[in-house]
């Protein structure tokens, strides 16, 4: 069965420190991978996603198919990081998130 | 619209009574998709419709949900007999479908009804 494990419900990390948010995946066939986030107040968005191998708001994530995690990283943590962030996987017809991370950043 | 519209923002409603609930998604997508978000959780996938059909349906919980598309446009979710465990955010995403490779595409979510049942 498919399933996404995200670890951490909460997270604090200072201004200026890495942060790490984890994301393991459970998925026989070829997975695609995404880290959406949901800021105060607005909507669920995607952030990143796997096959385009960007990096969005300084944030990167690398599919390690033999670790099958997909962690989401950022150097420097910045307060308006702080945010609810969701992995997804999708198969097929669907998209399944894991239960997500509450980063808050502090000043 | 610009972007995925959901109606109503809040419901209230008792036990056993019968609940509507309405998206609306960004014109030109084809694909949407209805999650359900309880308190402390990720969004939990209910149904998917490719246009008009229910391309997967797996994720409705009982047969007291049941969704439509008639027209591959808005979509109604809707739950009878409604029960307190019913009480959740439901979230409405849609997408433009890409080929074969569905998922390549970005889901774009409505703001959610958040339905409370007592």
């Amino acid at each position: 069965a498919q399933r996404v494990t995200q670890p951490e419900k909460l997270l604090s990390v200072f201004k200026g420190a890495p942060v790490e948010l984890k994301c393991n995946y459970s998925y026989s066939g070829s997975p695609e991978l995404f880290w959406y986030v949901q800021y105060s107040r607005q909507r669920l968005q995607l952030l990143l996603r796997h096959i385009s191998r960007e990096s969005i708001k300084g944030f990167t994530a690398d599919l390690n198919k033999g670790e099958t995690s997909f962690h989401l990283k950022k150097p420097f943590a910045q307060e308006e990081d702080s945010a609810m962030y969701y992995c997804a996987l999708g198969t097929g017809n669907q998209f399944y998130f894991g239960t997500g991370t509450s980063l808050t950043v502090i000043p | 619209g610009a972007g995925v519209s959901q109606t109503p923002s809040n419901k209230v409603t008792e036990k056993g009574k019968y609940v509507e609930l309405r998206c609306d998604p960004i014109s030109g997508h084809t694909a949407l998709y209805w999650y359900r978000q309880s308190l402390g959780q990720g969004p939990e996938f209910l149904i998917y419709f490719q246009g008009t059909g229910a391309a997967d349906d797996s994720g409705l919980p009982n047969d007291r949900f049941f969704a439509v598309r008639p027209e591959g446009s808005v979509s109604t979710l809707k739950i009878q007999r409604t029960e307190r465990g019913d009480s959740a955010v439901y979230l409405c995403a849609s997408s433009k479908r890409q080929g074969a490779w569905a998922n390549t595409g970005e889901l774009f979510f409505g703001e959610g009804s958040r339905l409370t049942v007592l």
